[in-house]
């Protein structure tokens, strides 16, 4: 069975602190790991998509990487508008269907 | 373009009525997903429509059903709602096939439909 884990739950950071946020993964076959970022009362918007091991994806202070158990998303020099709840995806290879197997997610907040 | 447009944004219903819920996909997207989130499940996946054939199912009771029409536009149907029903359903569309690596496979959300079942 397909299973995400994200860590930490929940992370509180100051202004300009810098940390990551990891996000495991067992799958059969991947085809893509997905993060998304998802406000109070909006639906998931997407940031990157990554395909294989050792890539990297960057977006103004995001930065994620992927290995073949595991994807960290970097945040440099976070400001309070990164506060938001940041969800990990899967999707499978070979299952002719895109569907998405999520993390339960992490919910940062970054304090002025 | 116009992004992925879900009605009714809000609803309140009782316990054992029926509710359908409706999904305009972004222009040119064939393929439409559903999902159900929940503090304490996350987002878990309901079904995948592409050309009007439904491509994959989760793990949910036959109460729920969905279906997609010619255009792209798909309706979530639940019957005999439950208290555990109540969740914010969101829709995706995806262009639904294409080559790797280009973008076919990326998901986009609309806002979602808050259901409270009373």
């Amino acid at each position: 069975e397909d299973q995400v884990t994200q860590s930490p739950e929940a992370l509180r950071l100051q202004e300009g602190e810098s940390s990551s946020l990891n996000c495991s993964y067992t799958v059969s076959g991947l085809r893509g790991l997905f993060w998304y970022r998802q406000d109070p009362g909006k639906g998931p918007e997407f940031l990157f998509t990554l395909y294989s091991a050792g890539e990297e994806k960057e977006k103004e202070r995001l930065k994620a990487t992927l290995t073949k158990k595991e994807s960290f998303l970097h945040i440099t020099a976070p400001k309070p508008e990164d506060s938001a709840t940041y969800l990990c995806a899967v999707q499978v290879s070979g299952a002719g269907s895109y569907q998405l197997t999520f993390g339960k997610g992490t919910k940062l907040s970054v304090i002025p | 373009k116009a992004g992925v447009t879900q009605t009714p944004r809000y609803l309140i219903k009782t316990r054992g009525q029926q509710v359908t819920l409706s999904c305009s996909p972004i222009s040119g997207h064939r393929s439409v997903s559903w999902y159900q989130q929940t503090p304490g499940q996350g987002l878990q996946f309901l079904f995948e429509y592409f050309s009007e054939t439904q491509r994959n199912k989760g793990n949910f009771p036959g109460r729920f059903s969905g279906r997609q029409f010619s255009n792209s536009r798909s309706e979530m149907n639940v019957s005999t709602l439950e208290l555990g029903d109540s969740a914010l359903y969101l829709c995706a569309s995806s262009l639904g096939e294409g080559v790797l690596f280009s973008g076919a496979n990326v998901l986009t959300f609309g806002a979602g439909s808050r259901l409270t079942v009373l």
